[in-house]
C-alpha cells in the first residue's frame, strides 16, 4: 500500500546535537511538507517543497533545515540552533492539482530533549 | 492572523448523541476546506473535503460537514457519537499553503 513513512517514531536529542528525521513517500506526490505540532497550537509549517531540488521556508523555519534530492524523500534536520525542539513532527505530501488535493500524513516522530 | 478558528478546544458528548464541531474560516475567495482526525500518537487522516461542488459533504465514519458561505463556516457533524470517535479534529483551509485550525478534542462518554 502507498503511504508516508516517518522514522524513527521516537527520538531523543542531546544539547548541542543535530538530529535528522526521515520522511519517505511512495505515493508519487510532488509536494512534501514538514509540520511541528505542539499541544493546543495545531500544526505549524516548518518547510515545504513543491518539486525536487527546491524548497521554501514555512512559518517557523528557524533552527531547522531540509533537503529534497529525491522525489520520495524529504528529511528534516533539527539543528542545535532550535532551542525548544521538543514536539511532535509530522510529514505530509500532496498531489499537484492546486487546492483540491488534500494532504496525506505520516504517523509522526516525537522528539524529546535528554 | 488566524484564518481558521475552531470554537471549543474540548467537546464532550455522550455515546449516541449528536456531534457538532465548529469551524470558521476567513478567505477573500472561495476556499478549499478539509476536516482531519488525529488519534493519539498518529498522523492526521482525512475525514472529508469541500472543493466547491455540493455544499453538504459526506465523509468517512458517518461524518458530514456543511459549507455555509454567508456564515464562513464549515461545521462537522455526526448524528450519533461512538466511543471510537474520541480523537482530535482539525479543520484546514487551502490557500497558498494549508492552514490548520488549533484543533478540537472530542471526548465520548459512555
Amino acid at each position: 500500500d502507498g503511504g508516508i513513512t516517518q522514522s524513527p517514531k521516537y527520538l531523543f536529542r542531546k544539547e548541542g546535537q543535530n538530529v535528522t528525521l526521515s520522511c519517505e513517500q511512495n505515493l508519487n506526490h510532488d509536494a512534501m511538507y514538514w509540520y511541528r505540532q505542539d499541544p493546543g497550537q495545531g500544526l505549524r509549517l516548518i518547510y515545504y517543497s513543491q518539486i525536487v531540488n527546491d524548497f521554501q521556508k514555512g512559518d517557523i523555519a528557524e533552527g531547522y533545515s531540509v533537503s529534497r534530492e529525491k522525489k520520495e524523500s524529504f528529511p528534516l534536520t533539527v539543528t542545535s540552533a532550535q532551542k525548544n525542539p521538543t514536539a511532535f513532527y509530522l510529514c505530509a505530501s500532496s498531489m499537484p492539482g492546486g487546492g483540491r488535493q488534500p494532504q496525506h500524513f505520516g504517523d509522526g516522530t516525537r522528539l524529546s530533549i535528554l | 492572523a488566524q484564518s481558521v478558528t475552531q470554537l471549543g478546544s474540548h467537546v464532550s458528548v455522550s455515546e449516541g448523541a449528536l456531534v457538532l464541531l465548529r469551524c470558521n474560516y476567513s478567505s477573500s475567495v472561495p476556499p478549499y476546506l478539509f476536516w482531519y482526525v488525529q488519534y493519539p500518537n498518529q498522523g492526521l487522516q482525512l475525514l472529508l473535503k469541500y472543493t466547491s461542488a455540493a455544499t453538504l459533504v459526506k465523509g468517512i465514519n458517518g461524518f458530514e460537514a456543511e459549507f455555509k458561505k454567508s456564515e464562513t463556516s464549515f461545521h462537522l457533524t455526526k448524528p450519533s457519537a461512538h466511543m471510537s470517535d474520541a480523537a482530535e479534529y482539525f479543520c484546514a483551509k487551502k490557500g497558498q499553503n494549508f492552514v490548520f485550525g488549533p484543533g478540537t478534542r472530542l471526548s465520548v462518554l459512555p
